[in-house]
């Protein structure tokens, strides 16, 4: 069965400085890859996606994505975080005709 | 992308009474899908409800706890039967629009006393 792992719980960042959310998987066959964010009191909101193509994704609000096939990860990064980016963020993998979503970190962007 | 919009909010509820609650998309949708987030969790799926058929449920997941309607291709509802405070989560819908993205509804947040 496919599944995600996002090894950390919390990210805690400076602002202005890069984000960075890992995110590594594991489905067989070619990885249908997603990025969500949940805001608080709010559901979840699509960033980007990898199905095919270029390795670097470009997503929503400044988010990139770059797929790694090597190493099985699908890291999402912003170049200069920002307080507002402050959120859950969640990776998801497709197979079988549903999502698999990993246990979501936690980013914290300090002012 | 498309509107999801889910009701009630949030609710309180006592200990072994039920729970409907309402998914509205603006758009026709074949696949919807049904979640929990319990307290820092991640999402789990409880069921995909297509329309015209029988909802599939995941493992873990009874149609006797979480009986599922889709009478159209723009609403579905799922109830939570008989509830117990390990019931107490977020219930999200959401919807398979194109090329495998989910759009979810911003969620109903249960509390059970």
């Amino acid at each position: 069965a496919q599944s995600v792992a996002q090894p950390e719980d919390q990210v805690n960042v400076a602002e202005g400085n890069p984000l960075t959310v890992k995110c590594t998987y594991s489905v067989s066959g070619n990885p249908y890859l997603f990025w969500y964010v949940q805001y608080p009191n709010r559901g979840l909101q699509f960033l980007l996606k990898y199905i095919t193509g270029d390795n670097l994704v470009k997503g929503s609000y400044g988010f990139e994505a770059e797929f790694n096939k090597s190493q099985t990860s699908f890291h999402l990064k912003k170049p200069s975080a920002l307080v507002s980016d402050s959120a859950l963020y969640f990776c998801a993998v497709y197979g079988n005709n549903r999502l698999a979503f990993g246990k979501g970190n936690q980013v914290v962007v300090i002012p | 992308s498309a509107v999801i919009s889910q009701k009630p909010s949030r609710d309180i509820c006592q200990r072994g009474t039920s729970l409907t609650i309402q998914c509205q998309v603006d758009s026709q949708v074949t696949m919807m899908f049904w979640y929990r987030q319990q307290p820092g969790q991640s999402l789990t799926l409880i069921a995909t409800a297509n329309q015209g058929s029988e909802a599939t449920y995941e493992s873990g997941f009874v149609i006797d706890k979480f009986p599922i309607s889709r009478p159209n291709l723009t609403f579905s509802t799922l109830t939570v039967s008989n509830m117990s405070p390990e019931d107490s989560s977020i219930y999200l819908c959401s919807v398979d629009i194109a090329k495998n993205i989910q759009y979810f509804g911003a969620g109903t947040r249960l509390s059970v006393l």
